[in-house]
């Protein structure tokens, strides 16, 4: 059982276009992370968020944790492709130390 | 570079053989994980480190595995009696202690055994 997912699985867009990526799941955590990941490396932090409710924004890209801390998004605007990668949530049960990482979501933007 | 060092980066193997990695994590930082990935999927948790003490472990860690953290600082992981199954990127992450500190990963070793 998928404690966390993500959808879509894949993403395939044009330079420019806006795309919303889901993290979704049953259980409550006391925070999540945003990570992209490229071929052949390890994943690179992008955000956390702790508050439910809460955005944050980075240059183009927009987080957003749920109310209740059970779901996020990620919303890219003018989409690059500098963009393209593996984007993966991550989230930290309450008591827990380790990170729960969601099923990916592979972006490609096309020039 | 002051992040989070794997190595080596890759690592191939013959079934049977024994294989040993190691993580340097970030200096300041005192908490220090090891995750594995397969192909198209996301991380999965197999142990953690509070200083020296390995305060957790994962059922996917089997006894063939052994992770170890002797002085605090770096780590390392010891697959014996390696299996195809085991072929995956091993990745290694520190944090500091305080609640909700983001995780700071390293680039993995990638283990293929033949």
């Amino acid at each position: 059982t998928q404690l966390l997912e993500q959808s879509p699985q894949f993403l395939s867009i044009q330079e420019g276009e806006n795309l919303t990526v889901y993290c979704n799941s049953s259980s409550v955590f006391s925070s999540l992370q945003w990570y992209r990941q490229e071929p052949g490396e390890g994943p690179v932090l992008l955000v956390t968020v702790v508050t439910g409710g809460e955005v944050k924004k980075l240059k183009r890209l927009t987080f957003q944790f749920g109310d209740a801390r059970k779901d996020s998004s990620l919303h890219i605007t003018a989409a690059q492709p500098g963009d393209t990668g593996l984007y993966l949530c991550a989230g930290v049960l309450f008591s827990y130390d380790k990170l729960i990482f969601g099923t990916g979501t592979r972006l490609q933007v096309f020039p | 570079d002051t992040g989070v060092s794997q190595n080596p980066r890759h690592k191939i193997t013959k079934r049977g053989q024994n294989v040993t990695f190691r993580c340097d994590p970030i200096s300041e930082h005192n908490r220090l994980y090891w995750y594995r990935q397969t192909l198209g999927q996301g991380p999965e948790f197999l142990t953690y480190f509070q200083n020296e003490a390995q305060l957790e472990k994962s059922r996917l860690l089997s006894d063939r595995f052994s992770a170890e953290r002797p002085k605090g600082s770096f780590s390392t992981l010891e697959i014996q009696r390696t299996e195809q199954g085991d072929s995956a990127m091993y990745l290694c992450a520190s944090s500091t202690r305080q609640t909700d500190q983001p995780q700071h990963f390293g680039d993995g070793t990638r283990l293929s055994i033949l």
